[in-house]
């Protein structure tokens, strides 16, 4: 599987926009970006994912850079229930399984 | 139920004990997983079904490992003769699509405890 790069940890402050970045830069063509999220105590749950296009959906959007080696996940306006784990993974069209990496844990400052 | 259902939610065993966890996925899935998550960690692949056939065991960390799923339903984790080593969240999830742009569901976890 292609490999992600996320930062460990971030910060942010409540009902301001947090930008979750992810470097893929050995992503191949048919690899989709996918982004889960592992709030305290839960399983994961999915957020959103894409393949060229930037993706917008109830919880998030998805910004795609042009030459795919990267990805942006913008959640627009942070709340306390937003403090998770989240994890940019790739995974291949056909691939069977989701390999999760160590993930960004992001806190929410109120 | 409408999500993903694990059980025993907390199971605490002795070293050297056999366990079993269950997952009863969404109905109509096909696609079944199985993860583990150790304290602070974070998730490990273990065992992928597609209906009752299990084309991918890669990440099974042991023979003492094995896992069954009945009907295209329910599934079966077994952890023979348990070590402390394999204290952990166990985590299932269910996906309607085995392709890679199928959403995984996840349930809440078995949590694990050898003692």
């Amino acid at each position: 599987d292609a490999k992600t790069t996320q930062p460990n940890s971030m910060e942010s402050n409540e009902e301001e926009p947090v930008h979750l970045p992810c470097n893929h830069s050995t992503i191949s063509g048919t690899d989709y970006i996918h982004w889960y999220r592992q709030l305290p105590s839960q399983g994961p749950e999915y957020v959103i994912h894409g393949l060229t296009s930037n993706v917008n959906n109830r919880m998030a959007s998805l910004a795609i850079a042009e030459d795919r080696k990267s990805s942006t996940l913008i959640l627009h306006r942070a709340t306390l229930r937003d403090a998770a784990v989240y994890y940019c993974i790739l995974r291949d069209w056909g691939a069977q399984k989701l390999v999760f990496g160590q993930g960004t844990r992001l806190t929410i400052n109120p | 139920g409408a999500g993903v259902s694990q059980s025993p939610s907390n199971k605490v065993t002795e070293k050297g004990k056999d366990v079993e966890l269950r997952c009863d996925p969404i109905s109509g899935h096909t696609a079944l997983y199985w993860y583990r998550q150790s304290l602070g960690q974070g998730l490990e692949f273990l065992i992928y079904f597609q209906g009752n056939s299990a084309p991918d065991k890669s990440g099974l960390p042991s023979d003492r490992f094995s896992a069954e799923r009945t009907g295209g339903s329910v599934s079966t984790l077994t952890i023979q003769r348990t070590q402390q080593e394999d204290s952990a969240v166990y985590l299932c999830a269910s996906s309607p699509s085995w392709t890679g742009t199928g959403e995984l569901f996840f349930g809440e976890g078995s949590r694990l405890t050898v003692l």
